[in-house]
């Protein structure tokens, strides 16, 4: 079966750490990954994409960055986190048009 | 250019009855999808349903159905005999094909059932 697993599920940071976030699929190959941002009592902010291996598009300049070092990982850092970085973070894969979404990360930049 | 509007902030709904959740699309191109996702207060993102540009039916699945109106560009969520589990934020969003399968996403309606 096609899961999806994001981790960690909260976190709490000091501004100025750095930050990786993991996403792994299962049970599907050369899936689209997608990571998207969630401000509070808002909508989903696409951040990045990537259509394979070493293919990372990015959709809003920012403090974030994406690498996507093997076909089913998907991994979001940053080198210093800033207080706007606060947010939810979801992980996406799409094969041929349904999506599947992560449990989500809750990042709070303290 | 390409958006998804859905104009309801929030919404309460006695229990049981039926609610609409507005949503309109703006794209020139042809062939598109619409979905809807529910998200409780836990975060996670749960598929409701989907229609496609060409689907002459509207979608349904169980107590949600879609009313899609392709002249109006309007792709309204129907979820009849509204439950208490129902409470929660409820998205529209739309794919375009030639996309990557990017999804354009609304600001999200908060729909709070009442007992």
């Amino acid at each position: 079966s096609q899961t999806i697993h994001q981790w960690p599920a909260t976190l709490v940071q000091p501004v100025g750490s750095p930050l990786s976030l993991e996403c792994t699929v299962e049970g599907t190959s050369n899936p689209n990954l997608y990571w998207y941002r969630q401000a509070a009592g808002r909508g989903l902010q696409l951040l990045f994409y990537s259509v394979g291996i070493g293919q990372i598009s990015s959709e809003v300049p920012q403090n974030l960055s994406a690498s996507r070092p093997q076909d089913r990982q998907f991994i979001l850092s940053s080198k210093k986190l800033l207080l706007s970085d606060s947010g939810f973070y979801l992980c996406a894969w799409s094969v041929i048009g349904g999506y599947t979404f992560g449990s989500g990360t809750r990042l709070t930049v303290v | 250019a390409q958006k998804i509007t859905q104009t309801q902030p929030g919404m309460f709904v006695q229990e049981k009855e039926a609610v609409t959740l507005d949503c309109t699309y703006d794209t020139s191109d042809q062939s598109y999808g619409l979905f809807w996702y529910k998200q409780p207060s836990s975060g996670e993102m749960i598929f409701l349903i989907y229609q496609g540009s060409y689907d002459e039916q509207n979608a349904t699945e169980g107590r949600y159905s879609l009313n899609f109106q392709k002249a109006r560009k309007s792709a309204n969520l129907v979820i009849s005999a509204s439950q208490l589990g129902d409470s929660a934020m409820y998205f529209c969003a739309m794919r375009v094909m030639d996309s990557n399968y990017q999804l354009i996403w609304g600001a999200g309606t908060k729909l709070i059932i009442k007992p």
